[in-house]
C-alpha cells in the first residue's frame, strides 16, 4: 500500500536551532501535502496544506515565517522550524494524497518527534 | 468550520467484548468521515471510512455508521483483542484530498 516517510523520527536540539523535518512519498507521488501538530495526549492540528510548485496555505495562527514549507517535487516536501524554542516541541506529522487523488485517502507518517532544549 | 466532537476520551473493555466511539460533526457540507488509529510514537493509520452516500460500512471487526440528518457517526469494534489497545480518531471532511478536522480522541484499553 501507499507509503509516507518521514525524517529524522526524533530530533533533539537546543534553542534557537533551526530544524528540517522531510516526508516523502515513497511509492506515490503526492500532489498535495499536509503538516500537522501534535501536543502530548492531544489531537492533531493541522498547519499548512502544501501544494507541489506552489506556496503553502497556512491554518490561521501558525506562523509561516517560523515554520517554513517546501513541496518542490511531487514526492517530498519539507517543514523548518527556523529559531526553535522550547516551546515549539511537538511530534509532527505529514500526510499525503497521490495524483488522481479522487476518493482516495490520505497516507500517514510515523511523526518526526522534536525536542528543544 | 468544521468542528468534531469524540466521546468518550477513554474507554476501558475486556477482551472479547465490543467498543463503541461516537463522533458529531458540524458543518453538513462535509461528506468523508474517516477513522484512525494511533499507537504510541506513530502516525495515525487509517481503519475504515465512509461517505456520506453510504450509511453503514464494515471490515471484519469493524464497522462504521453514519446518521448524516443527525450528523453523528460512530466506530464499532467487535471481539475486541488486546492489539486494538490504541488512540482512536474520527475525522471529517468535505472530500478524502481536502482538510481532516480531527476528533479529540478516544485511548482505548483492551485488557485480556
Amino acid at each position: 500500500g501507499a507509503v509516507v516517510s518521514q525524517h529524522p523520527s526524533w530530533v533533539i536540539c537546543k534553542s534557537g536551532t533551526s530544524v528540517k523535518i522531510e516526508c516523502r512519498s515513497l511509492d506515490f507521488q503526492a500532489t498535495t501535502m499536509f503538516w500537522y501538530r501534535q501536543f502530548p495526549k492531544q489531537s492533531l492540528m493541522l498547519m499548512a496544506t502544501s501544494n507541489e510548485g506552489s506556496k503553502a496555505t497556512y491554518e490561521q495562527g501558525v506562523e509561516k515565517d517560523k515554520f517554513l514549507i517546501n513541496h518542490a517535487s511531487l514526492t517530498l516536501s519539507t517543514l523548518t522550524v527556523t529559531s526553535a524554542h522550547p516551546e515549539d516541541s511537538s511530534f509532527y506529522i505529514c500526510s499525503a494524497i497521490g495524483q488522481g487523488r479522487f476518493n482516495q485517502p490520505q497516507h500517514f507518517g510515523d511523526g518526526t518527534r522534536l525536542s528543544i532544549l | 468550520g468544521e468542528n468534531v466532537e469524540q466521546h468518550p476520551s477513554t474507554l476501558s473493555v475486556q477482551e472479547g467484548d465490543s467498543a463503541v466511539i461516537k463522533c458529531t460533526y458540524s458543518d453538513s457540507a462535509s461528506n468523508y468521515f474517516p477513522w484512525y488509529k494511533q499507537e504510541l510514537g506513530k502516525g495515525p493509520q487509517l481503519i475504515i471510512d465512509i461517505r456520506s452516500n453510504v450509511g453503514e460500512k464494515k471490515d471484519q471487526r469493524i464497522a462504521v455508521t453514519l446518521n448524516k440528518t443527525a450528523k453523528h457517526f460512530s466506530l464499532h469494534i467487535t471481539e475486541t483483542q488486546p492489539e486494538d489497545s490504541a488512540v482512536y480518531f474520527c475525522a471529517a471532511s468535505m472530500d478524502s484530498w481536502g482538510k481532516l478536522q480531527f476528533g479529540a480522541g478516544t485511548q482505548v484499553v483492551v485488557t485480556p
